[in-house]
């Protein structure tokens, strides 16, 4: 099992440009998550889906959109990207969701940098 | 508002030593709390996942402690490696929610 995938690794926009992440897992999780971590913050939740063609806003969805038309793929769209975006943007996926005490799994994370 | 507090913000021990992180949290209604790991430029990794009846919880040198009257955690690391150099994370979850409190994470730096 490759666990959950993430691409790019790296990546450098410039304001207003789009661009989409992209999050794969192969362990049949329904459940599927994005974060950002930022310098002297905790992790915080942008998007989440419970299901193929079911997701719903985080704590901090502003500027980002998702969809999931798979059980194995969930990709983070910036639709305009800002300075204020650049974060290390983590996946993570499991069973269920995290208020039922399943294991999270996290993908190795892109570094996004907006200039 | 829900908050997870850790301390101390960053230590630094030498390799062999046991040393213990801390977590406040103030979640309501509490459903399950864990530790991660996350070594530089990975994704976090779990330790521990500890539920309202579980006091203690252990993953090889890795024992995590929980009181949920007092809504404190602890972590403690026994016979410390330089692989033990990292962020520990400390996660809890309400009952029910789908968006878990993270805490900032206690960078840990084992020197030889």
């Amino acid at each position: 099992n490759a666990g959950v995938t993430q691409t790019p690794k790296f990546q450098v926009l410039k304001t207003g440009q789009s661009m989409t992440l992209q999050c794969a897992q192969d362990m049949n999780h329904e459940y599927m998550s994005w974060y950002r971590q930022d310098p002297g913050m905790g992790l915080r939740l942008i998007h989440y889906s419970v299901g193929a063609g079911i997701t719903d806003q985080g704590e901090v969805p502003n500027g980002y959109n998702v969809s999931r038309s798979t059980t194995e793929d969930f990709p983070l769209r910036l639709l305009s990207a800002a300075p204020s975006q650049t974060s290390v943007y983590f996946c993570a996926s499991s069973y269920g969701s995290t208020g039922n005490s399943y294991e999270q799994y996290f993908g190795p994370g892109t570094r996004l940098t907006v200039t | 508002k829900n908050q997870v507090e850790q301390s101390p913000q960053s230590l630094i021990i030498l390799e062999g030593k046991n040393c213990t992180l801390q977590c406040n949290y103030t979640v309501s209604p509490f459903s399950n709390l864990r530790w991660y790991k996350q070594d530089t430029g990975r994704g976090p990794v779990s330790l521990t996942i500890m539920t309202f009846s579980e006091n203690t919880k252990s993953n090889g040198r890795y024992t995590a402690t929980l009181d949920a009257d007092t809504k404190q955690s602890s972590l403690h690391i026994t016979a410390s490696q330089l692989s033990d150099s990292a962020s520990y994370i400390c996660v809890v979850s309400a009952g029910g929610s789908y968006i878990p409190t993270f805490g900032r994470g206690t960078s840990l730096i084992v020197h030889p």
